[in-house]
């Protein structure tokens, strides 16, 4: 397996725009999670699913953050209108279990210009 | 309640010298512990992970880790520190179930030659 892969590996918009950042799980996992991380706040969890159904989404900062997952292999985060503060990378990453053990992505590093 | 506390931010020693890098949790219940690996620019990777076997676990790269229930520490160690292993780790607890996962701060390794 090629493990978690996200798209873009990075991304440079304007505020105000809709980002859509994608993500890959690794075939298999029932657990997906979406992370940001920024030097200030550290690694924060911002939603996760299981078996496609959003679980838990109170880490997600605003409304203008959603994510989805259509299916087993794919899921998006979306930042509408996006804002300078929403600068930093994020994580999207899966795991067999209960986050048994999580395999992190690449990371999307997104600048909000 | 859970949390994590790595207890310093940034960690310097020589290459071929021992490194601790040193973790403290505190859970309600029987705790899987983590380690995580994360060089500039890259995703996480597991180092190595507890979940109520063998109380000294090895992981990757030479790294290993003891659980202490009576210290309520994780710390991860390596005999001899190399280059390669300037990097950002972070010390990861979870109780289980739908609880959210917590991360460390992280620390930051710095080897010098």
């Amino acid at each position: 397996d090629a493990g978690v892969i996200q798209s873009p590996r990075h991304e440079v918009t304007e505020m105000g725009q809709e980002v859509t950042l994608r993500c890959k799980p690794i075939s298999g996992h029932d657990y997906l999670f979406w992370y940001r991380q920024t030097m200030m706040r550290g690694l924060e969890l911002l939603i996760y699913f299981n078996n496609n159904v959003p679980i838990d989404d109170s880490g997600m900062p605003e409304d203008r953050f959603s994510a989805k997952m259509p299916n087993a292999s794919f899921s998006t985060l979306k930042i509408q209108p996006s804002e300078p503060r929403d600068s930093a990378v994020y994580f999207c990453a899966s795991s067999l279990g209960a986050w048994t053990e999580a395999f992190f992505g690449q990371g999307t590093r997104l600048t909000v210009v | 309640a859970q949390s994590v506390t790595q207890l310093d931010s940034h960690v310097s020693v020589s290459e071929g010298t021992p490194v601790l890098l040193r973790c403290n949790y505190s859970s309600s219940y029987s705790p899987s512990l983590f380690w995580y690996v994360q060089h500039p620019n890259k995703g996480l990777q597991l180092l190595l992970k507890y979940t109520s076997a063998a109380t000294l676990v090895k992981g990757i790269n030479g790294f290993e880790a003891e659980f202490k229930k009576s210290e309520t520490s994780f710390h991860l160690t390596k005999p001899s520190a190399h280059m390669s292993d300037a990097a950002e780790y972070f010390c990861v607890v979870n109780s289980g179930g739908y609880q959210k996962v917590t991360f460390g701060i992280g620390t930051k390794l710095q080897v010098i030659p």
